[in-house]
């Protein structure tokens, strides 16, 4: 149980476009969704927390503009990076929240979106 | 700010020797931690985790063990695999739905 999707695994997008990633929450429903950001050889930053029908909660430095983040339902969450330029190249990387029985919250990764801006 | 840290970025073991990764943490409030394993190209697994009220916590192969008075968390692996080379990360959670990693430690495993 407690699988999380994401899609795409991978994309290529021209400097300018946005690009959009979802996150699912497959098999629970989840009311927060967190997005990380992963550059090569480093640990995951988060970019934000996204609670189901409410605006994202964007951390210091996180353009709200340039990502733009949407969490319609309790089970999925999408991430647009809008006007990409190269340096937004990077892997994202979602996780889903679930309250569990004993009284903490886990956190369940999806596998990644391998992002490349040329 | 505060900030969960590792000692070593690298470690480099035998097979079938055991593994010791280790984390410092420096929020004396966090009183969940968790270590994941990050494959090359995928997203975090988790591992084992441990609260605060513990000071060990067994799983397979895997032991967390958590020293509150120096802020301290190591995992152990236990009969180190070639399939355990990984990135390993640590996180800590002070029941606030928030979660914040360490920078993590590679782990590879020679045959």
């Amino acid at each position: 149980g407690a699988v999380v999707s994401q899609h795409p695994s991978w994309v290529i997008c021209k400097s300018g476009t946005s690009v959009k990633i979802e996150c699912r929450s497959l098999d629970f429903q989840a009311t927060t969704m967190f997005w990380y950001r992963q550059f090569p050889k480093q640990s995951l930053m988060l970019m934000a927390t996204s609670n189901e029908g409410s605006k994202a909660t964007y951390e210091q430095g996180v353009e709200k503009d340039k990502f733009l983040i949407n969490h319609a339902s309790l089970t999925l969450s999408t991430l647009t990076v809008t006007s990409a330029h190269p340096e937004d190249s990077s892997f994202y990387i979602c996780s889903a929240s679930l309250h569990a029985n004993r009284g903490y919250y886990e956190q369940y990764f999806g596998p990644g979106t391998r992002l490349t801006v040329t | 700010g505060e900030s969960v840290g590792l000692h070593l970025p690298t470690l480099s073991v035998q097979e079938g020797d055991n593994s010791i990764i280790n984390c410092a943490y420096s929020n004396s409030a966090s009183d969940y931690f968790i270590w994941y394993k990050q494959e090359s190209g995928k997203g975090p697994q988790f591992i084992i985790d441990i609260r605060s009220n513990m000071d060990k916590r067994q799983g397979q192969r895997v032991t967390v063990l958590l020293n509150k008075t120096v802020k301290h968390l190591s995992l152990q692996i236990a009969a180190t695999q070639p399939g355990d080379s990984a990135v390993y990360f640590c996180a800590e959670n002070n029941n606030n739905n928030d979660m914040r990693f360490g920078a993590g430690t590679r782990l590879t495993v020679k045959p």
